[in-house]
């Protein structure tokens, strides 16, 4: 089992709505990640907080807020988002930057 | 810039019947690689990390090998549960960023 938790398990938003995603880790890990999947592709690297400070954003789009509330929570805020945003999103963790890579089992966002 | 090729696209086995999975990739400095199996509608659930050419690692009925140029996941005596997506994945360790670039993956479908 995962010891990156995610929640919701599954979002339905509309357009005009303000929803978050929230992911936990209890491991120690001190970088913690965002990605985004599309159906058959491979995830995409979205931000990267690194002793809670944001240290990578993959130029994505600022109806996407990240928060980093301490070192084991992390969370992503939506906001005005479009139908092409649906997609799996991941959060996952790691001991530092450079280290193995955990993930969790993932937010499946539907916008309509 | 850094490249992964995961072939075959997708692999269809008897119960039984072992095989490979090739990782083609191209860095400027392996930091590892690393494989994941990934279900369907779920989070990349992480198998191996390998740190230099020669190593090889072992779980189960799964086998990893890298060289230089390459790395394989041997999978001997497969049972349907193997049934998975197998994502390859390489980090640089040139710089401080440390980014996962991922292959497409490799659809297997163990067949009872």
């Amino acid at each position: 089992d995962t010891e990156v938790t995610q929640t919701p398990k599954h979002l339905v938003m509309g357009m005009t709505n303000k929803k978050s995603l929230k992911c936990e880790q209890h491991m120690g890990h001190r970088a913690m990640y965002w990605y985004k999947q599309k159906a058959k592709k491979p995830p995409e690297l979205m931000f990267v907080y690194s002793y809670e400070k944001l240290s990578i954003n993959e130029s994505v789009p600022s109806r996407f807020s990240p928060e980093c509330p301490n070192s084991s929570l992390l969370n992503l805020h939506l906001h005005a988002l479009q139908p092409e945003d649906s997609a799996l999103y991941l959060c996952a963790s790691s001991q530092d930057r450079g280290n193995t890579i955990y993930f969790g089992e993932g937010s499946w966002l539907t916008v309509v | 810039e850094d490249q992964v090729t995961q072939s075959p696209e997708a692999l269809r086995l008897q119960e039984g019947e072992s095989s490979s999975l090739n990782c083609s990739y191209t860095v400027s400095g392996l930091r590892g690689l690393f494989w994941y199996r990934q279900d369907p509608g779920k989070g990349p659930e992480f198998l191996f990390t390998l740190y230099s050419a020669g190593e090889e690692k072992e779980k189960e009925r799964l086998k990893a090998t890298l060289t230089k140029k390459e790395s394989f996941l041997h999978i001997t005596a497969p049972k349907p549960e193997d049934s998975a997506t197998y994502l390859c994945a390489v980090m640089n360790s040139g710089g401080s960023n440390y980014k996962l670039t991922f292959g497409k993956g490799t659809l297997l479908t163990v067949n009872p």
